[in-house]
């Protein structure tokens, strides 16, 4: 089993429209989870932290659920500029704490 | 302020040479990773420093890969005899500190070509 999967997709949606993402993580010692966003030919970059209590920015919401190992990101009302892979990972304990665990990545793209 | 930086951002080389790649962290940001994005494939992690000293190299692919950091920044990523499979996006990161709650900061990378 893949440490971290993701559905690759990709997502193509509409303008305004509602898009969810999901991960699973197989590491039930991970501590800390995050999903970066990553341009075409571009670094990834740190779009938020994900919490256990769930968490919101802006048109982003990022859920975590530990006994399931499941994480989602939810965007809403899309835009053009969120054209993006979406990439969902994870940071370890202790000696692993250090390394980041990354999916393959969620590509969306949005279509006027 | 001033990101990671990373050079080159493309190397085209032949199959056999050798290869450096560098990594410019940010100031002042203790710990610094290298990853690896192959075409189709997530990020790979391949080593990370804490100061000048690399704690865990079990990343590294083969034994044709090393890193080094001097003084606390720069970091190089060497690749001897390259190989068409080592062809892929090479990336540095940086933090202020290594472990959970820190976050990591990448360059923008090296793009490697192996001919």
């Amino acid at each position: 089993r893949k440490e971290v999967e993701q559905d690759p997709g990709p997502f193509n949606v509409p303008e305004g429209a509602t898009v969810a993402f999901n991960c699973t993580y197989s590491n039930s010692a991970s501590q800390s989870f995050f999903w970066y966003r990553q341009d075409c030919r571009k670094e990834p970059k740190l779009l938020m932290s994900v919490y256990s209590s769930g968490n919101e920015d802006g048109r982003f919401t990022a859920q975590l659920n530990r006994a399931s190992q499941y994480i989602s990101l939810l965007i809403r009302d899309s835009k053009l500029s969120d054209s993006a892979t979406y990439l969902c990972v994870v940071q370890g304990s202790g000696a692993g704490s250090y390394q980041l665990t990354f999916g393959k990545g969620t590509k969306l793209s949005v279509i006027p | 302020g001033a990101g990671v930086s990373q050079s080159p951002s493309n190397k085209v080389t032949e199959k056999g040479k050798d290869v450096e790649l560098r990594c410019d962290p940010i100031s002042g940001h203790t710990a610094l990773y290298w990853y690896r994005q192959s075409l189709g494939q997530g990020l790979e992690f391949l080593i990370y420093f804490q100061g000048n000293s690399a704690p865990d190299k079990s990343g590294l692919p083969s034994d044709r890969f090393s890193a080094e950091r001097t003084g606390g920044s720069v970091s190089t990523l060497t690749i001897q005899r390259t190989q068409q499979e080592d062809s892929a996006v090479y990336l540095c990161a940086s933090s202020l500190f290594a472990g959970t709650s820190n976050e990591q900061f990448f360059g923008p990378g090296t793009r490697l070509t192996v001919l």
